[in-house]
């Protein structure tokens, strides 16, 4: 079957770091999204990982490991501007569609 | 700028009426996508389109019809509108370069209540 998991909901403190982990099955891997949605908006697109290792991108970064079904998003310096959910998604091969995780809200505090 | 409209952005329409929710791209994307996003559901995909003439069914498509007649328009119709219905609903597109990892561009969302 394909499933993605992913953290409903974390807190984190305005200035530290935080790490939101997804884990995937699916039949066929062709790439990782993370995506940002604030309430009431649009999902954005965060960062995209096809190759295993790190994609750094200002104060976010993302991990994937192919062999492990699991990926990470890592945030920095966080601001209360990164209150929000952020979502994971992965493609399967031969497919333009993406499969979505439920979503992690990300409670920021001062 | 290119991007992608959603209209209308909010709509209150009564049970067992025909509601079309429109989304126009100009990125010329090959690919687009409806998805609607409830609480505790996350996003799931109705329908979906990899060019014209070309229409698919996502994991959530009873009710729910598209057509695909140009590039740029993939109209969403509720064929009798029903309060499951009720959803806030979005429009997205990619195009097929795997250089860009097929990324997905998502509409501002059009908000249904059926009522």
């Amino acid at each position: 079957g394909q499933n993605i998991d992913q953290p409903t909901e974390m807190t984190a403190t305005e200035g530290a770091i935080v790490q939101i982990n997804c884990t995937y099955q699916t039949s066929g891997f062709n790439g990782l999204f993370w995506y940002q949605q604030h309430a009431g908006e649009a999902p954005t697109f965060l960062s995209y990982n096809v190759l295993d290792g790190l994609e750094e991108k200002g104060r976010f970064s993302s991990f994937l490991s192919r062999s492990k079904g699991y990926s990470y998003l890592l945030l920095k310096e966080l601001q209360m501007k990164d209150s929000a959910s952020y979502l994971c998604a992965v493609r399967a091969w031969g497919n333009y569609q993406l499969i979505w995780g439920a979503g992690t809200k990300l409670i920021i505090k001062p | 700028d290119a991007e992608i409209t959603q209209s209308p952005r909010h709509k209150i329409t009564e049970t067992g009426r025909q509601v079309t929710l429109a989304c126009h791209q100009t990125w010329n994307h090959n690919n687009m996508f409806w998805y609607r996003q409830d609480l505790g559901h996350g996003l799931r995909l109705i329908h979906y389109s990899y060019g014209v003439q070309d229409t698919n069914k996502g994991e959530v498509s009873d009710g729910y019809s598209v057509s695909r007649s140009n590039t740029e328009d993939l109209p969403l119709t509720l064929e009798s509108a029903a309060s499951s219905q009720t959803s806030v609903y979005f429009c997205a597109s990619s195009d097929q370069a795997a250089t860009s990892g097929n990324t997905i561009y998502f509409g501002e969302g059009s908000w249904l209540t059926v009522v």
